[in-house]
């Protein structure tokens, strides 16, 4: 399909493992974000790329947080060990251009994991 | 003190009613988005405005820039449309509303 894909869909870890979230924004998108949508609140902003260049990192929580996009296109999350309040679903979305204020996001369905 | 409230929390309505969900903001922005999230996590922007009201379907958006503040309305209302709706306010970033979680009856 053209729209926002993430994978895995669902992911259970036990605490202390590393895991890796993809998101493959909609083709030719320059602007993708990550979010962290805790159960019954709304998402919280993560992390911002323009491209290739990751231009605000202000809403990971924690280095146990990275992301990259090195290519410009596909997304990787990554939580390196994994605590249990990193549980939530995990959102990426994507913009054609590079205004928060006017362009349209295009969510992906989101990972929701589990740390055990 | 959140930067993008809403109200209500909850909503339960039968089918055909009219639904209203507030939002208010204290942050200074241009426009102001509606998102519509249905059980599974897909979110579906519904409307992006900076003046006035927009109309698409059974569903209205109005929003005042001065007063800080905006509604959604559904017209007729149908258990299809039974989802969380989402309010969020652009400033350097998307500052989301905790949503309003309405669940439509037959």
């Amino acid at each position: 399909g053209a729209g926002v894909s993430q994978s895995p869909r669902y992911k259970v870890a036990k605490r202390g493992q590393d895991v890796a979230l993809r998101c493959d924004p909609i083709s030719g998108h320059v602007s993708l974000f990550w979010y962290q949508q805790a159960l019954g609140q709304g998402p919280e902003f993560l992390t911002y790329f323009q491209n290739e260049a990751q231009l605000d990192k202000s809403g990971l929580p924690s280095d146990r947080f990275f992301a990259e996009r090195p290519e410009g296109s596909v997304s990787t999350l990554k939580i390196q060990r994994t605590q249990q309040e990193d549980s939530a679903v995990y959102l990426c979305a994507s913009t054609h251009g590079g205004r928060v204020d006017t362009d349209t996001q295009y969510f992906g369905p989101g990972t929701r994991l589990t740390v055990l | 003190k959140n930067e993008v409230e809403q109200s209500p929390q909850n909503l339960t309505a039968q089918e055909g009613e009219f639904i209203t969900i507030n939002c208010s903001y204290s942050v200074g922005i241009s426009a102001l988005h509606w998102l519509q999230q249905h059980p599974g996590g897909g979110i579906v922007s519904l409307f992006m405005l900076s003046s006035g009201k927009k109309k698409h379907g059974r569903l209205i958006a109005t929003i005042n820039i001065q007063e800080k503040h905006s509604s959604l309305h559904i017209t007729a209302s149908h258990p299809r449309d039974s989802a969380v709706y989402i309010c969020a306010a652009p400033t350097d970033k998307l500052i989301f509303g905790t949503g309003t979680r309405l669940q439509v009856f037959p």
